[in-house]
């Protein structure tokens, strides 16, 4: 059972570059977030989805894209990336909002 | 708004009881939540709390809530090395089915 994986553990982009980070649960969880963790100030929101076909924003949106088109994935994609999107990213999967949730280990990108 | 507020750092002698504090501004709060990160990892779900609860225990680990002040706690008893983390507070905020965590507090246990 893989839970949720991310792809890829570590990225280095140039300013303007584009990239798609991948995540995967085999849960069949309906609740998928995408978070970035900054050292100093936690974790913070930045798309998340209650099920296929349905997205919404959370705290830090601004220059990331997401879409859920499937039960099972949750991409998150960067259109012109920028020095501030330099951050771990975490992708998390639960069965409900308000259950447990699964954390992948994190894409480590660094923007320069 | 939204926020969940935690101090970011605590350091306690092994063998003595940690106490992490978390405050929030979700008046319609229904769960509260505590999550582990250990270096290099994700998160890991340490423990839960209803709204309705005001404590919690699960062996080594106990939760307080306050509602009237929006303060929730994690007493870890007999704190080990183990132990050695960064530990979240979070709130489901139902209204828009999504989870707020806090900063982290980075817990260090000295011998």
């Amino acid at each position: 059972n893989a839970g949720v994986t991310q792809t890829p553990k570590f990225q280095v982009l140039k300013t303007g570059q584009s990239m798609t980070l991948q995540c995967a649960q085999d849960m069949n969880h309906e609740y998928m977030s995408w978070y970035r963790q900054d050292p100093g100030m936690g974790l913070r929101l930045i798309h998340y989805s209650v099920g296929a076909g349905i997205t919404d924003q959370g705290e830090v949106p601004n220059g990331y894209n997401v879409s859920r088109s499937t039960t099972e994935d949750f991409p998150l994609r960067l259109l012109s990336a920028a020095p501030s999107q330099t951050s771990v990213y975490f992708c998390a999967s639960s069965e409900k909002p308000n259950t447990e949730a699964f954390f992948g280990q994190g894409t480590r990108l660094t923007v320069v | 708004g939204e926020d969940v507020e935690q101090s970011l750092f605590l350091s306690v002698r092994e063998g003595d009881s940690s106490v992490i504090n978390c405050t929030y501004t979700d008046s319609s709060s229904t769960y509260l939540y505590w999550y582990k990160q250990e270096p290099g990892a994700g998160l890991q779900l340490l423990t839960y709390i209803f709204s309705n609860m005001d404590m919690k225990q699960d062996q080594r680990l106990t939760v307080l809530l306050n509602k009237k002040d929006k303060h929730l706690s994690l007493r870890i008893a007999d704190t080990q090395t183990g132990d050695s983390a960064i530990y979240f507070c979070a709130d489901l905020y139902s209204s828009a089915s999504k989870i707020i965590f806090g900063s982290g507090t980075r817990l260090s246990i000295r011998p």
